[in-house]
């Protein structure tokens, strides 16, 4: 079954500690990659995506991402956490076959101490 | 920013009672889709929503569940004869074309409590 996993399902770092937040996935063929963020009390909102070109996406807040298609991975990373980073991060595939269901990952309890 | 609204933020109902929640897509969105998260369980995808009729469904969309678009911003789930394992929170989404093009926009959520 299709399938993602997130290594991780509570970190807790100190600040400007650096961070990665490993995802894999089980789908096989073209995929899309997301990472959602929620911060609490709010809504999950995109933090950044991959489609295709360079494996090395940047998003938002400082956060990047990295594909790497021979191990079905897409783990998030920043060099520095700050507090306001603490949240629940999830990451997310669908095909690129035009299909509409988007799998989430179990998501991963961030922490940051200030 | 364009915001997808969800009511009632809290629902609490009796086991074998029906409930709608109720979700206000972005406007010029076109796709729909319902989720849930059960209490520190994955976010799960239910159904997906296009041009008036269901485009993909989870294993979970069961008959019990239902979605409509009653008129031409609100999107609703109703489920039927709610059960304890019902309780989770609802999230609905919107995005303005078709996956994989368009990320997921997300409401507040739902938090459905069967009791």
């Amino acid at each position: 079954a299709q399938s993602v996993s997130q290594h991780n399902h509570h970190v807790i770092l100190s600040e400007a500690a650096s961070l990665e937040l490993g995802c894999n996935y089980s789908y096989g063929g073209t995929v899309n990659l997301f990472w959602y963020v929620q911060y609490p009390g709010q809504h999950l909102q995109l933090l950044l995506k991959y489609f295709s070109g360079d494996p090395l996406v940047k998003g938002i807040k400082g956060f990047e991402a990295e594909f790497i298609k021979s191990k079905f991975s897409f783990n998030l990373r920043k060099p520095s956490v700050q507090w306001s980073d603490t949240a629940e991060y999830f990451c997310a595939v669908n095909r690129d076959t035009g299909g509409f269901k988007t799998i989430f990952g179990a998501g991963t309890r961030l922490f940051v101490k200030a | 920013e364009p915001e997808v609204t969800q009511t009632p933020s809290h629902q609490v109902t009796q086991m074998g009672q029906e409930v709608i929640l109720r979700c206000v897509p972005i406007s010029n969105h076109l796709y729909f889709y319902w989720y849930r998260q059960i209490l520190g369980q994955k976010v799960e995808f239910l159904v997906s929503f296009y041009n008036n009729e269901i485009s993909e469904k989870s294993e979970i969309f069961d008959d019990q569940f239902s979605v409509e678009r009653p008129d031409g911003s609100n999107f609703t789930l109703k489920i039927r004869s709610t059960k304890l394992e019902d309780s989770a929170m609802y999230f609905c989404a919107s995005s303005d074309i078709g996956q994989p093009n368009s990320p997921l926009h997300f409401g507040n959520g739902t938090r459905l409590t069967v009791t």
